[in-house]
């Protein structure tokens, strides 16, 4: 059974352009949360979303930031218009469900904005 | 979600039990306790979870006392390739779904 998955696992911007980081989740699992790291510092909540719904999004940024998970293929998480404080690792974990269910982690994609 | 305190960093020799103390004072009776270690820079491992009783699976032991204030996860023979920031995380069984990651504990295996 694969685990999480996440493409690509390192990807390069320049200040201004667009970053797509896409996470296809376990197998059975429909849930999926996104959280960041930035160097030096410990994980934090992004945003939470079943197929096609957001379900909590409190810890992501008002602007430039994005999420879906539609019906079909990977859960994408857009970043427009990146800055260099946007260079972090960035981790898509998945959950067969909420409650209880324990949430398993990607290798992450490493962004690194010149 | 309780909040956790972990000592910064630990030594733990090579084929020695590693033993990682948690303190979750705060903790509800409906949060659980989970533990994650993240290995360099790769993505958190999920290592063990429980509510109130001691749990056992192949990766390592997780006892938490009667009060439920604290916690210890055990690592039985650490091996060189257990060398991680570990993570105690409580979280409530319904509500908030996200994890909250403080800032672990840096775990060193000497040879």
């Amino acid at each position: 059974n694969a685990g999480v998955m996440q493409n690509p696992r390192h990807l390069v911007r320049r200040r201004g352009q667009e970053a797509r980081l896409r996470c296809s989740p376990m197998k059975g699992h429909s849930h999926v949360y996104w959280y960041r790291q930035l160097p030096e510092e410990g994980l934090k909540f992004m945003v939470y979303l079943q197929k096609e719904n957001i379900i909590d999004e409190s810890g992501m940024p008002k602007e430039r930031f994005s999420a879906e998970f539609p019906k079909e293929g990977p859960s994408i998480l857009r970043i427009q218009q990146v800055v260099r404080g946007d260079s972090a690792a960035y981790f898509c974990a998945s959950s067969r469900g909420t409650v209880t269910d324990t949430q398993y982690f990607g290798p992450g994609t490493r962004l690194t904005v010149l | 979600d309780a909040k956790t305190t972990q000592p910064p960093s630990m030594d733990c020799a090579e084929g020695r039990a590693a033993n990682l103390p948690c303190n979750h004072s705060t903790i509800s009776g409906n949060e659980y306790v989970y533990w994650y270690r993240q290995i360099h820079s790769q993505g958190p491992q999920y290592i063990i979870h429980g509510l109130k009783n001691n749990e056992t699976n192949e990766m390592a032991s997780l006892i938490i006392t009667e009060d439920r204030k604290s916690s210890t996860l055990i690592l039985p023979h650490a091996t060189l390739r257990d060398t991680a920031v570990y993570y105690c995380i409580v979280r409530v069984a319904a509500g908030a779904n996200n994890l909250f990651f403080g800032t672990g504990t840096r775990l060193t295996v000497i040879p």
